[in-house]
């Protein structure tokens, strides 16, 4: 598979157990934020998404968390299944106009037997 | 899955040669997007499309050219490949823009320029 996550954070998590991922972002401007999962040789899969007007988004098993006022995002797995490991990344779109998205690089999820 | 077909998944080109990757999308989407990932670096964006002929550049977009003649086709040329354009290049769409929606990726291109 792809090398991209070579020097990646890890976090290893007991299968059944919750997942927290973190993720900070950079601009305070940002008003649409998504978290990506990538699993080896596959292209990033789109998860959940959350808009700068709210603070919490759930989703199937999944609960995004957006705190402005530290700039922080976290994507919480309840229930961690095996077919959960692989990276996970957020992006934050700076502003309302422009097509950038700036891309975080990544999070390892390891799910444990 | 969204509806994108990136060719070829495997490339191996030597140094200095044009090389092309192709991005297919089924879904009708306005924007189209190649997006480069090395290792220890986030997605980085090369050149996007607003619309048939309509590009415009990236972060990256140095030694890299595209272009968009039909909406569901979105080619990248390396006109003169370089060692340090070795990378996996992936396809996005999106039928955002200003109304906000999510990028879906392709699964991807590993080129490898020796």
């Amino acid at each position: 598979g792809e090398s991209v996550g070579l020097h990646l954070p890890t976090l290893s998590v007991q299968e059944g157990d919750n997942s927290i991922i973190n993720c900070a972002y950079s601009n305070s401007a940002s008003d649409y934020f998504i978290w990506y999962k990538q699993e080896s040789g596959k292209g990033p899969q789109f998860i959940i998404d959350i808009r700068s007007n709210m603070d919490k988004r759930q989703g199937q098993r999944v609960t995004v968390l957006l705190n402005k006022t530290v700039k922080h995002l976290s994507l919480q797995i309840a229930a961690t299944q095996p077919g959960d490991s692989a990276v996970y990344f957020c992006a934050e779109k700076p502003d309302n106009y422009g097509q950038n998205f700036v891309f975080g690089p990544g999070t390892r999820l390891s799910v444990l037997p | 899955d969204a509806g994108i077909t990136q060719s070829p998944r495997h490339k191996v080109t030597e140094t200095g040669t044009p090389v092309t990757l192709r991005c297919h999308q089924t879904e009708n989407h306005r924007y189209m997007y190649w997006y480069r990932q090395d290792p220890g670096h986030g997605l980085r964006l090369i050149h996007y499309s607003y619309g048939v002929k309509d590009t415009d550049k990236g972060e990256v977009s140095d030694g890299y050219s595209v272009s968009r003649s039909k909406t569901e086709d979105f080619l990248l040329t390396l006109e003169s490949a370089t060692s340090s354009q070795t990378s996996v290049y992936f396809c996005a769409i999106s039928d955002g823009g200003r109304n906000n929606s999510p990028l879906h990726f392709g699964n991807g291109t590993r080129l490898t320029v020796t």
